[in-house]
């Protein structure tokens, strides 16, 4: 079966600081894969998405990256968070179809 | 305007009672769904639908695509029901509702 991780759970950041997020996927392979943020009391947001390794798409212009260096690997980064960074974080994987998308549990990301 | 729109935004029902929520599109799409959030930000898919209506224990979901609107329905709500409920579409990408969050009281 599949399965979607991502660390850290929770982190708390000071404004200007780096940050990487992690998402792996097990199960299967050449997923498509997105990352999502949630505000608070808003609804999801299309970060970026990938359909393979090394190919990124942004949703949104913003201070934060994302690369692919592996089939199962999607990395959320930033060179200096932002107070409006703060969020949740959630990946997501597909197939190809892009019919269902399935979520990893989410980062808890607070910037200070 | 978003692609996807829910409502009501916040409903607080009592324990017991039928609950409806709505969700209207306004792009293709190939497959709609409802996804639910618990309090702790899991999400977890509850139902994928491309037509009719599918029945899940005491979850209801219907779709009516020549009107491009789906709704959820909860028979005989429980607390533990509470959570935000999401609607989401499958077109060229993914769009997402902002989600109806739901209070069940006992």
């Amino acid at each position: 079966s599949q399965t979607i991780h991502q660390w850290p759970a929770t982190l708390v950041q000071p404004v200007g600081s780096p940050l990487s997020l992690e998402c792996t996927v097990e199960g299967t392979s050449n997923p498509n894969l997105y990352w999502y943020r949630q505000a608070a009391g808003r609804g999801l947001q299309l970060l970026f998405y990938s359909v393979g390794i090394g190919q990124i798409s942004s949703e949104v212009p913003q201070n934060l990256s994302a690369s692919r260096p592996q089939d199962r690997q999607f990395i959320l980064s930033s060179k200096k968070l932002l107070l409006s960074d703060s969020g949740f974080y959630l990946c997501a994987w597909s197939g190809v179809a892009r019919e269902t998308q399935y979520f990893g549990p989410g980062t808890r990301l607070l910037v200070l | 305007k978003n692609e996807v729109e829910q409502s009501p935004q916040n409903l607080t029902a009592q324990e017991g009672e039928f609950i409806t929520i709505n969700c209207s599109y306004s792009v293709g799409i190939s497959a709609l769904h409802w996804l639910q959030q618990h309090p702790g930000g899991g999400i977890v898919s509850l139902f994928m639908l491309s037509s009719g209506k599918k029945k899940h224990g005491r979850l209801i979901a219907t779709i009516n695509i020549q009107e491009k609107h789906s709704s959820l329905h909860i028979t005989a709500s429980h607390p533990r029901d509470s959570a935000v409920y999401i609607c989401a579409v499958a077109g060229n990408q993914f769009y997402f509702g902002t989600g109806t969050s739901l209070t069940v009281i006992p």
